[in-house]
């Protein structure tokens, strides 16, 4: 089993529809987590954090589901320029020793 | 402005040469990474580094070593025991101390071997 897992999509969604992905890890002892944004051929960048009271940016809100080991990210109002790949991320180490583990990411495309 | 910067954007390189991809940063973190990003695939941890001088195998180790001699730099040598070293392979850092976890990343490498 792999330790973080995502539904590789892809997801092809209309402006403006609300769209939810789910990463499920499987390291119980992970501490902090995160979504990062990948646009096709560039390098990721954090999208946001995720806390374990859920936490909201905008249109985007993330959720932590520890007993369930599962992280969900909802996007409402989709646009354009919401066409990426975005990964999942468990951090596996402890306090200072970081080890990141990335989800093969999901793809998704949203259609004018 | 500060920032991770790698180099070059593209390489190639033919079979059985070893090839140094650089990564620098001007952001003063302490903990530095390589990731290898296969078409498809999320990224594989290759190596990593908490302090100067000092660095651990990740997962994906074989075929590749580093140095951290200086703060701001970490190199990786793609060595010709690498099967498979064609991939984008990015550079990240983190700053010192649990306060934060992001990870910022260079803008990548794109090795291509012949």
């Amino acid at each position: 089993r792999k330790e973080v897992e995502q539904d590789p999509g892809p997801f092809n969604v209309p402006e403006g529809a609300t769209v939810a992905f789910n990463c499920t890890y499987s390291n119980s002892a992970s501490q902090s987590f995160f979504w990062y944004r990948q646009d096709c051929r560039k390098e990721p960048k954090l999208l946001m954090s995720v806390y374990s009271s859920g936490n909201e940016d905008g249109r985007f809100t993330a959720q932590l589901n520890r007993a369930s080991q599962y992280i969900s990210l909802l996007i409402r109002d989709s646009k354009l320029s919401d066409s990426a790949t975005y990964l999942c991320v468990v951090n596996r180490g402890s306090g200072s020793a970081r080890q990141l583990t990335f989800g093969s990411g999901t793809q998704l495309t949203v259609l004018p | 402005d500060g920032g991770i910067t790698q180099s070059p954007k593209y390489l190639f390189r033919k079979e059985g040469q070893n090839v140094t991809l650089s990564c620098e940063q001007n952001l003063n973190h302490d903990a530095m990474y390589w990731y290898r990003q296969d078409p498809g695939q999320g990224l594989r941890l290759i190596y990593y580094s908490q302090i100067v001088n000092d660095f651990q195998k990740g997962d994906i180790a074989e075929g590749y070593s580093v140095s951290r001699e200086k703060k701001e730099s970490f190199p990786l040598t793609v060595t010709s025991a690498q099967k498979n070293p064609t991939a984008f392979y990015l550079c990240a850092s983190i700053a010192g101390g649990a306060s934060t976890d992001t990870q910022y990343f260079g803008p990548g490498t794109r090795l291509t071997v012949l």
